[in-house]
This record gives C-alpha cells, structure tokens and sequence, in this order.
C-alpha cells in the first residue's frame, strides 16, 4: 500500500528564516511525486511534479528536490504570505487512473 | 474561469437527510476524481471517471455514497442518510486522459459538509 508521511506537521517561521519541509514515501513504482498548497478552506493549489531521483524544481522562493525515499520542500526567505498548508502526494506506477495517494500535510506559518 | 467548478461551496443538513454535490471539471479533461478531506488531514480518494465510466472506488465509498458522471461532463456526488462522520471538505478534480497527461490533479476549491 502507497504510503506518505510528511514532517513537522506545523512550522512556525520568522519572515526571512529558511527552512525545509520532508516528505516520505513508500509506493509500488513512483511515477510522479506532488507537491501542493492548501490555504485555509479553499482547495489545493497544484505547484510541483517531479519523476525521478535527483530532479529538483523551483518556483518563487520554494524549491522541490527527490530521492529515491522523500522529497524536500525548500522555503528560502519566506514572506507571511507563504502560509499554507503544504501537501505531499505521489502517484504510483501501476495506478491506471494517476490517483494520488497525498500525506497529511505541513501547516506553515511565517510571521512578519 | 476555466478551473474546476464545485457547488454548493458549503452545505449545512440534519443527520439522516441525503445530499448532492456537483463538479464541472476543466473542460478539455476526461478524467474526474473525488477526494474527502477532513480537518487537519490530507485528501483520501474516494472514486474517480474516465469519461463516464466510473473505473475505481475506494473501500471509503460506502453503499450511502453514490457517484455520477452521465455524460462525461459535469459529475454528482450524493450521500443518503448522512451521518456526523460524513462531516468533511469533498474536493473534485480532474486531469487530461492518455496522451498529454503529465499527472496533475487540478483541484476544485471544494464542498464542506456539515452533519448536524
């Protein structure tokens, strides 16, 4: 069974302090990992896809990197509206219907 | 706005009592997913369409909830006799089929149910 484990599960930031957040996962042939934003009551926002060990993806201030067993999510320099929740999901390779199989998520929060 | 459409946005009923979700996917994708959220958990899949077959349900799909797409288009979720822990955000998405699919779901902003 596909399996996502993202950690910490919140992180508290001062603007301007970088930090990582680490995704983990266990899946039968990963055909792509995800990452997403969430803001509070609306749906996820789709950011990154990334296929394969050692790909890296950058966009603003985040940056996704892959191995062959987690993903990171950099946040340099982050602004208070960075705060979101940041999800993880993967996609398995013998998933016909590209299903994701997504972690609990990162709620991240900047302070000015 | 060419995104994915759900409607109503919130929905508020008494224990016991069916409702229905809809969701226009982006126009040009065959593919059309349901994913259940609950508070401080990621999405769980619950179903998903190819066009208007429904290819895959999720062992979360209980006989209670029953999904349409009639004309592979625009897509139904119903819940009879909702219980309190039908309480969640019931998200859609869709995504292009075979042949310029790069694997990304494309949310909508969701429906929240609430079981009183």
């Amino acid at each position: 069974e596909d399996q996502v484990t993202q950690s910490p599960e919140a992180l508290r930031l001062q603007e301007g302090e970088s930090s990582s957040l680490n995704c983990s996962y266990t899946v039968s042939g990963l055909r792509g990992l995800f990452w997403y934003r969430q803001d509070p009551g609306k749906g996820p926002e789709f950011l990154f896809t990334l296929y394969s060990a050692g790909e890296e993806k950058e966009k603003e201030r985040l940056k996704a990197t892959l191995t062959k067993k987690e993903s990171f999510l950099h946040i340099t320099a982050p602004k208070p509206e960075d705060s979101a929740t940041y999800l993880c999901a993967v996609q398995a390779g013998n998933n016909a219907g590209n299903m994701l199989t997504f972690g609990g998520g990162t709620r991240l929060m900047v302070k000015p | 706005d060419t995104g994915v459409s759900q409607d109503p946005r919130h929905k508020i009923t008494k224990r016991g009592q069916n409702v229905t979700f809809r969701c226009d996917p982006i126009s040009e994708h065959n593919r059309l997913y349901w994913y259940r959220q609950t508070l401080g958990q990621g999405p769980e899949f619950l179903t998903y369409f190819q066009n208007e077959a429904q290819l895959e349900k999720s062992r979360l799909l209980s006989d209670r909830f029953s999904a349409e797409r009639p004309k592979g288009s625009f897509s139904t979720l119903e819940i009879q006799r909702t219980e309190q822990g039908d309480s969640a955000m019931y998200l859609c998405a869709s995504s292009k089929g075979l042949g310029g699919n790069t694997g990304e779901l494309f949310f909508g902003e969701g429906s929240r149910l609430t079981v009183l």
